[in-house]
C-alpha cells in the first residue's frame, strides 16, 4: 500500500484566496484525521471522521475552514478566504477501526503559506 | 480537559549518552498510548502502542514503558540517526480521536 497520500505537498497562495488540500486514506481505514502543525501549538487535531461521516469538528478554527469526505477514498480540507496565520503545515491521517490495535497512520503533509 | 504533556522540549545527547523522554497525560480513560517520530519534513511515523500501566515495548534502541499517569521513551546508546521529534499521543475510550504532545526534538551529537 503506498500509505496515506497528500496532495499539493507545498503550496503558496495569497491572502483571500482559497486553498482545497486532498487527502487519499489507506485502503480499508474506517477513521480519518486533519491536522495541524506549527511550532508553538505543536499537532491539533481540526476534525475527524468515521465512515466518511464527521464525528467531532470542534478543532476547526472557524467557518473560514471546512472539510469533506465523499466516499472511503477521498476528503478534502478548504479554507476560504485564506489568511497569514492559517500558514502551517497540514497533514492528513487514517487508522484501521477501533479495535484495540489501532494507531494512525500519516501521510506527508501540506506545507501552506499564505502571504 | 484531556491533555498530553512532554519534556523535555528539546535534547541534545552525545553518541552512546542514554537518556529518557517523558510524556504525562491527563484522560478520561486511556484507550491507548502512541508513540511516534517526525522527521524534518516528514510525517509522523507510527513506533509503539501501549495499552496498560505495567506495559513495555522494545525496538532496537527504543524503549516504551507506561504508568496510570505518564509514559518513558528511554534512548539507549543513541546514535546520530536517532535525531528526530518524538511524539506521544493519547487516544481516550468512547472517541476516536488522538491528543498530541508537543513533542520532544532530540539532537544526537557524533
Amino acid at each position: 500500500d503506498a500509505g496515506v497520500i497528500q496532495s499539493p505537498r507545498h503550496e503558496v497562495t495569497e491572502m483571500g484566496q482559497e486553498v482545497t488540500l486532498r487527502c487519499k486514506p489507506i485502503s480499508g481505514h474506517n477513521s480519518l484525521f486533519w491536522y495541524r502543525q506549527t511550532m508553538m501549538r505543536g499537532l491539533e487535531l481540526l476534525i475527524y471522521f468515521n465512515n466518511n461521516v464527521p464525528i467531532d469538528d470542534s478543532g476547526m478554527p472557524e467557518d473560514r475552514f471546512s472539510a469533506k469526505m465523499p466516499n472511503a477514498s477521498f476528503s478534502t480540507l478548504k479554507i476560504q478566504p485564506s489568511e497569514p496565520r492559517d500558514s502551517a503545515v497540514y497533514f492528513c491521517a487514517s487508522s484501521p477501526g477501533q479495535t484495540r490495535t489501532t494507531e494512525a497512520f500519516f501521510g506527508q503533509g501540506t506545507r501552506l503559506t499564505v502571504v | 480537559e484531556d491533555q498530553v504533556t512532554q519534556s523535555p522540549e528539546a535534547l541534545r545527547l552525545q553518541e552512546g549518552e542514554s537518556s529518557s523522554l517523558n510524556c504525562s497525560y491527563t484522560v478520561s480513560g486511556l484507550r491507548g498510548l502512541f508513540w511516534y517520530r517526525q522527521d524534518p519534513g516528514k510525517g509522523p511515523e507510527f513506533l509503539f502502542t501501549l495499552y496498560s500501566a505495567g506495559e513495555e515495548k522494545e525496538k532496537e534502541r527504543l524503549k516504551a514503558t507506561l504508568t496510570k499517569k505518564e509514559s518513558f521513551l528511554h534512548i539507549t546508546a543513541p546514535k546520530p540517526e536517532d535525531s528526530a521529534t518524538y511524539l506521544c499521543a493519547a487516544s481516550t475510550s468512547g472517541t476516536y480521536k488522538y491528543i498530541f504532545g508537543t513533542g520532544t526534538r532530540l539532537k544526537v551529537l557524533a
